[in-house]
């Protein structure tokens, strides 16, 4: 079976500090996703990549980075967390090109910044 | 960035009811998706999408790509507890980059 393990269920930050969110897939998919669910929102795209060391932004990059040295290890940046970056946070992988029956959802990570 | 408009955004309904859902865009897509989110869970795909006036089935499920390929349609079957859920939408632009609707909760009553 595919995979994806973000490292932290919950996790509680204060406002200002710098939060690393890591993702590991098992599966050697080229590409890997991190989006934000809000209630009412949906899921929506925060940055993706499609190779080592390779990154695209997505609809909501603002405020944060993201850093895939490894094809297996996509971590989420967010350099000075704010109140407004409360949310969950969903790692995604799949194979180059397989996105459409082929994406696959970490159990995504609850991001309280108080 | 562009979501799509899916509806309704909750459901409450008796065991055994049969359930509807859709989403719309102002956009056309080439492929739409539906996913289902158990609680404490990620999004799992349901049923993919891929040509105009498409109905693909699985199980109790039956999902419809629309023809003007702004809309799709999912529709449930003699609901049972572990339906219950958060249905999402997605449209599928390019190659790789997906859009989600705002999900649809599904709550049912035994």
């Amino acid at each position: 079976d595919v995979k994806v393990t973000q490292s932290s269920r919950y996790l509680v930050k204060r406002t200002g500090e710098k939060v690393f969110l890591e993702c590991v897939q098992d599966m050697d998919h080229e590409n890997m996703f991190w989006y934000r669910q809000d209630p009412g929102l949906g899921l929506r795209l925060i940055y993706f990549s499609y190779d080592v060391k390779m990154k695209e932004k997505g609809d909501i990059p603002e405020g944060y980075s993201v850093s895939r040295e490894k094809k297996e290890r996509f971590s989420l940046i967010l350099e000075s967390a704010s109140t407004n970056q409360t949310s969950m946070y969903l790692c995604a992988s799949s194979p180059a090109d397989r996105v459409r029956e082929k994406l696959f959802f970490g159990s995504g990570t609850q991001l309280s910044v108080l | 960035g562009q979501q799509l408009n899916q509806s309704p955004q909750s459901m409450f309904i008796q065991e055994g009811e049969d359930v509807s859902m859709n989403c719309t865009s102002s956009s056309i897509f080439n492929t739409w998706l539906w996913y289902k989110q158990d609680p404490g869970e990620g999004p799992v795909l349901l049923i993919a999408l891929y040509k105009a006036g498409e109905l693909t089935s699985n199980g109790r499920l039956t999902a419809q790509f629309g023809i003007t390929r702004k809309d799709s349609f999912l529709n449930i079957s003699a609901s049972i507890p572990s339906d219950v859920g958060i249905y999402f939408c997605a449209g599928l632009q390019g190659a790789q980059k997906l859009v989600f609707g705002q999900g649809t909760r599904l709550t049912i009553n035994p």
